[in-house]
């Protein structure tokens, strides 16, 4: 149990082009996702929170019209980097808390954004 | 605030030697505690997990001890084997809405 996926797990894409990457909690509702970024050989620095229904909470320095979030249903979240740049190139990873279960969070296997 | 502090990384060791990985915290409240591993080009993994003092979370072979008098989650391993080669990353929560705070990471290089 406690699956989360991402998709897609790779992408390519142009300079100035928008790229959604999605993530579904498989089998149980995810009240809560996380976005984070992570860089080569770094730990991970949280993005954004994100509530099902509502805004996304934004971490500092983060920013909101760049990384557009959207938590729809208690099983998706999205995450579009619009207008993208070559600095936007990283790991991409979400997590999802169990609306009904401790504190941990589930990860999902990352997206790994190129931007030519 | 909340933070994490790891010992300094990377670690390479020998198959079936002893593994300490050093974490040790800060927080506003009263913390549960995590161990997460990152396997190349993967997401994290939950390794084990304690939720209170005294508490001794374990999985594969892993432990690690929640010792509030020294604010610590050292995790250990007796015999370490080639495929735990990873990043181990120690995080901490303090409530249940809130954010996961991690530590630096740290790479385990095991060789044959």
């Amino acid at each position: 149990g406690a699956v989360v996926s991402q998709h897609p797990s790779w992408v390519i894409c142009k300079s100035g082009t928008s790229v959604k990457i999605e993530c579904r909690s498989l089998d149980f509702q995810a009240t809560t996702m996380f976005w984070y970024r992570q860089f080569p050989k770094q730990s991970l620095m949280l993005m954004a929170t994100s509530n099902e229904g509502s805004k996304a909470t934004y971490e500092q320095g983060v920013e909101k019209d760049k990384f557009l979030i959207n938590h729809a249903s208690l099983t998706l979240s999205t995450l579009t980097v619009t207008s993208a740049h070559p600095e936007d190139s990283s790991f991409y990873i979400c997590s999802a808390r169990d609306g009904g279960g401790a504190y941990e969070q589930y990860f999902g296997p990352g997206t790994r954004l190129t931007v030519t | 605030g909340n933070s994490v502090t790891q010992m300094e990384g990377p670690v390479t060791l020998s198959e079936e030697a002893f593994l300490t990985i050093n974490c040790t915290y800060t927080a506003t409240g009263y913390p549960s505690l995590f161990w997460y591993v990152q396997y190349p080009g993967e997401g994290l993994q939950l390794l084990l997990k304690a939720t209170k003092a005294d508490d001794k979370g374990s999985n594969k072979g892993f432990e690690a001890t929640y010792r509030k008098e020294t604010t610590s989650f050292h995790l250990e391993k007796g015999s370490v084997q080639v495929s735990d080669s990873a990043v181990y990353f120690c995080a901490l929560t303090t409530g249940a809405n809130s954010k996961l705070t991690f530590g630096k990471g740290i790479t385990l290089s095991v060789r044959p």
